[in-house]
């Protein structure tokens, strides 16, 4: 069955950085594309990042764009956000989610991983 | 960017009761791109919903959604105990930009 096991959280301070990764298994990790949701304390989900199967294409939420990255190793199944700069309001738990199929759905989610930035 | 508005934001039941969330988009929505999600406390969000209407993989038929343009609905015909949870709407459209409803929780009355 589908596996996502997120990892990488922690505390920051402001203006710090920090790497997630994401280990996926149970299905073909290069067919797929994935996304990282957050969701911050006691607030709802908000969306963060989109990588294609393959690598070719990524689309980030105005939130994040220019201090985080998404990227993908298929040859380890691993996902990975890059989070540079990081500011009070990034702190959340953070989500790594397959697509359902090749469609814009959150078909399967990880556990989670709870970064906070905090001085 | 569409905004999606849910209500309302709390919902007071009973088992055995009917629930039904309403999902608004401030823009219309293509119905294959709308879908929503449960979550318990303490765990992820769960896919109930794909295609404004169709159950993902081991949903229960007492889940279903309807709607089209701007305005969406989850309907649970019967609450089990296991449904009070929080539900979030969510769409996307070509921007790319996908985004999700504030949420409605279902509590036990």
């Amino acid at each position: 069955q589908v596996q996502l096991v997120e990892s990488g959280g922690g505390v920051v301070q402001p203006g710090g950085s920090l790497r997630l990764s994401c280990a996926a298994s149970g299905f073909t990790f290069s067919s797929y594309g994935m996304h990282w949701v957050r969701q911050a304390p006691g607030k709802g989900l908000e969306w963060v990042a989109f990588i294609r199967y393959d690598g070719s294409n990524r689309y980030y939420a105005d939130s994040v764009r220019g201090r985080f990255t998404i990227s993908r190793d298929n040859s380890k199944n691993t996902l990975y956000l890059q989070m540079n700069s990081l500011r009070t309001e990034d702190t959340a738990v953070y989500y790594c989610t397959r697509v359902l199929y090749g469609d814009p759905f959150f078909g399967y989610w990880g556990q989670g991983t709870l970064v906070t930035v905090s001085s | 960017e569409i905004v999606l508005t849910q209500s309302p934001g709390t919902l007071s039941l009973s088992p055995g009761e009917r629930a039904t969330l309403s999902c608004r988009a401030s823009q219309s929505v293509s119905s294959s791109y709308l879908a929503w999600y449960q979550q318990k406390p303490g765990q992820a969000p769960r896919l109930l919903i794909y295609g404004a209407s169709s159950r993902a993989t081991g949903i229960p038929d007492r889940f279903s959604g309807s709607g089209s343009g701007t305005d969406f609905t989850l309907t649970i015909s019967r609450l089990e105990p296991e449904d009070f949870a929080v539900y979030y709407c969510q769409q996307y459209d070509n921007s790319p930009l996908w985004t999700f409803g504030q949420g409605t929780k279902v509590e036990i009355k």
